[in-house]
């Protein structure tokens, strides 16, 4: 079983759709969760952290369950600027350090016009 | 403005030549990480280093060296015992994102081979 597992998609929405990615990962000691955000053939970028209450960043929300260990994040009101490749991010180590991150192959997501 | 910095963008390698990638940051970040990205795949960890003069095998570091001689600077050479060196390789370092340790890259460097 791969430690983060994502649809990889494509989702192809049109704009202003409400879209959901989701995220599980095996290693129950993870403290530390992330969605990145990378462009064609760029670098990723941080998008945000997930935080156990959940967490919202304008029209980005993120929610963390523990028990299932699953993250989300949900877009509202998609732009074309939102078309990227989305990773979900998880640390090894229950320190909640960075040190060593393990990140996801990726959703795509595509936003027509 | 602080950042990561790699160079060159890209880059073509000869077979049996070794090639490095230089990385430098001027954000004071201790741990710094070097990463391969191949098409459609998640990032897999090559090597990191959490302080300098020291570094630890990731998990796919073989046919790759690395040296930590200075806080800002992580190269990253790729030797000819790596058979299947054409990828994204991204340099990271760690710094605080709110209350959580993450990771920021520099742009990548792709590797050709011809």
């Amino acid at each position: 079983r791969k430690e983060v597992e994502q649809d990889p998609g494509p989702f192809n929405v049109p704009e202003g759709a409400t879209v959901a990615f989701n995220c599980t990962y095996s290693n129950s000691a993870s403290q530390s969760f992330f969605w990145y955000r990378q462009d064609c053939r760029k670098e990723p970028k941080l998008l945000m952290s997930v935080y156990s209450s959940g967490n919202e960043d304008g029209r980005f929300t993120a929610q963390l369950n523990r028990a299932s260990q699953y993250i989300s994040l949900l877009i509202r009101d998609s732009k074309l600027s939102d078309s990227a490749t989305y990773l979900c991010v998880v640390n090894r180590r229950s320190s909640g350090s960075a040190r060593q991150l393990t990140f996801g192959s990726g959703t795509q997501l595509t936003v027509l016009p | 403005d602080g950042g990561i910095t790699q160079s060159p963008k890209y880059l073509f390698r000869k077979e049996g030549q070794n090639v490095t990638l230089s990385c430098e940051q001027n954000l004071n970040h201790d741990a710094m990480y070097w990463y391969r990205q191949d098409p459609g795949q998640g990032l897999r960890l090559i090597y990191y280093s959490q302080i300098v003069n020291d570094f630890q095998k990731g998990d796919i570091a073989e046919g790759y060296s690395v040296s930590r001689e200075k806080k800002e600077s992580f190269p990253l050479t790729v030797t000819s015992a790596q058979k299947n060196p054409t990828a994204f390789y991204l340099c990271a370092s760690s710094g605080l994102a709110g209350a959580q340790e993450t990771q920021y890259f520099g742009p990548g460097t792709r590797l050709l081979v011809l």
